[in-house]
C-alpha cells in the first residue's frame, strides 16, 4: 500500500513561513490534499488538487507537489495555525493519509 | 450549507456490535459518495470506507483494517449513511468522522466516540 510520511513536528516564529513536507514515490504524479485540525475539532481541508485553496482558507496558505515531495507552506504564520497537519491522497480506490504534523507556533 | 452530524456511538464490549448513522442536509445526498474515518485517542486519521452514489454502483471499499467486520450503507430517501461494526476491537476505539465525497474531503461531522472495553 501507498505510505506517506510526514515530519512528525514543525516549529516557527509568528510571521514567518512554515513549511510542512509529504514524501511519496511519486507523490508528484497524484493529487495531495491537505487538512488542519485542532484539538477536539474535525479536520479542515486547506489545500485540495496539490496548490487550490478552498473557499474561506486565506491565501497564506499553498502547496506545491512535484517529484517524491509535496509542500504544504503556511506564510506570515499566525498563532491560530497552530493544529495537525495531515496530508492525504487517492490511491488504487482507498484513502491514504500521511501520519501527521504538529506545527507549533513559538 | 452542509451539514453531517454523526450518531449512535458509545461504550460497546469487545466483540459486539454497534451502527453509527451520518444524518446529512444541505445538498442532494444521493449524488454523492459517502466516507467514514476514524482517529484512535492521540493518533493520526484513518480511512475507514466509504460508499460511492447510486450512479456509480453503490459500491463499497474498505481499509485493510476493518474489512469484513465493517459495512457501510446507505439510504438516500432518509439522507443517512451507516456504519456497521461487527466483531469489535479494542483498537476500534475513536472518534468516528463522517464526510462527503470519496477524493477529498471538504464538509466533516464533528464525530462520535466509540469506546471498545470490557
Amino acid at each position: 500500500s501507498y505510505v506517506l510520511t510526514q515530519p512528525p513536528s514543525v516549529s516557527v516564529a509568528p510571521g514567518q513561513t512554515a513549511r510542512i513536507t509529504c514524501g511519496g514515490n511519486n507523490i508528484g504524479s497524484k493529487s495531495v490534499h491537505w487538512y488542519q485540525q485542532k484539538p477536539g475539532q474535525a479536520p479542515v481541508l486547506v489545500v485540495y488538487d496539490d496548490s487550490d485553496r478552498p473557499s474561506g482558507i486565506p491565501e497564506r496558505f499553498s502547496g506545491s507537489n512535484s517529484g517524491n515531495t509535496a509542500t504544504l507552506t503556511i506564510s506570515r504564520v499566525e498563532a491560530g495555525d497552530e493544529a495537525d497537519y495531515y496530508c492525504q491522497v487517492w490511491d488504487s480506490s482507498s484513502v491514504v493519509f500521511g501520519g501527521g504534523t504538529k506545527l507549533t507556533v513559538l | 450549507e452542509v451539514q453531517l452530524v454523526e450518531s449512535g456511538g458509545g461504550l460497546v464490549k469487545p466483540g459486539r456490535s454497534l451502527r453509527l448513522s451520518c444524518t446529512a442536509s444541505g445538498f442532494t445526498f444521493g449524488d454523492y459518495a459517502m466516507s467514514w474515518f476514524r482517529q484512535a485517542p492521540g493518533k493520526g486519521l484513518e480511512w475507514v470506507g466509504f460508499i460511492r452514489s447510486k450512479a456509480y454502483g453503490g459500491t463499497t471499499e474498505y481499509a485493510a483494517s476493518v474489512k469484513g467486520r465493517f459495512t457501510i450503507s446507505r439510504d438516500d430517501s432518509k439522507s443517512i449513511a451507516y456504519l456497521q461494526m461487527n466483531s469489535l476491537k479494542t483498537e476500534d476505539t475513536a472518534v468516528y468522522y463522517c464526510t462527503r465525497g470519496d477524493y477529498y474531503f471538504q464538509h466533516w461531522g464533528q464525530g462520535t466516540l466509540v469506546t471498545v472495553s470490557s
